[in-house]
């Protein structure tokens, strides 16, 4: 079965500083798509950046980018700039291509940004 | 992206009696799915909702408990029966956008349990 581990339960940045958070996974796929989602306090779930494993480049969406390693099967965060407004639990997902189609979630890590 | 809204945003119910959550997207969607997530924890996957066929629910779930609704391709409901405290939780209705394999979530349901 599939699993997500986010090994980082809680984080804290400073205010313009750079946080990367950490998401490994295990699956015997090849084909699959993986996740980060933001859930603010106001508990809406945000799809942040998404990748495909058959990219070889990591995903960019403004400010967020991943590090996809898929030998190692890591799939990390890395906030640049960060802002107070990024604070949030962050939940790495992953789904496989073919199949059940279920969403895999990890436990989430909460992130604090310090003024 | 689709966007989903769900009624209501928050109850507050005693226990032994039952709620129905309702979820409305601004699209049709094949693959709709409801999820339970407790307090501080991640989310966990309730059932996947198909219109015209039975609900299918994970391991730990049954009909009984959650009874879902899906009559369109555009809305569907999700009933918390005799509820106990233990139930109390966000729940989430979500939609599948098959293209690009994304998912998008509603703003949650927050419910209590007295």
């Amino acid at each position: 079965a599939q699993t997500v581990t986010q090994s980082q339960p809680e984080m804290s940045v400073q205010e313009a500083e750079t946080v990367t958070l950490s998401c490994t996974y295990d699956t015997s796929e090849s084909d699959y798509y993986l996740f980060w989602y933001k859930q603010p306090p106001s508990r809406q779930m945000i799809l942040v950046i998404r990748q495909e494993a058959y990219k070889q480049q990591n995903a960019t969406e403004n400010r967020f980018s991943v590090n996809f390693q898929k030998a190692a099967k890591s799939f990390s965060l890395k906030i640049s700039d960060s802002q107070l407004g990024d604070a949030a639990m962050y939940f790495c997902a992953y789904i496989y291509q073919g199949g059940s189609e279920k969403l895999v979630f990890g436990k989430g890590t909460k992130l604090t940004v310090n003024p | 992206s689709a966007v989903i809204s769900q009624k209501p945003s928050r109850d507050i119910c005693q226990r032994g009696t039952s709620l129905t959550i309702q979820c409305q997207v601004d699209s049709q969607v094949t693959m709709m799915f409801w999820y339970r997530q407790q307090p501080g924890q991640s989310l966990t996957l309730i059932a996947t909702a198909n219109q015209g066929s039975e609900a299918t629910y994970e391991s730990g779930f049954v009909i009984d408990k959650f009874p879902i609704s899906r009559p369109n391709l555009t809305f569907s409901t999700l009933t918390v029966s005799n509820m106990s405290p233990e139930d109390s939780s966000i729940y989430l209705c979500s939609v599948r956008d098959r293209g690009y394999n994304e998912q998008f979530f509603g703003p949650g349901t927050r419910l209590t349990v007295l």
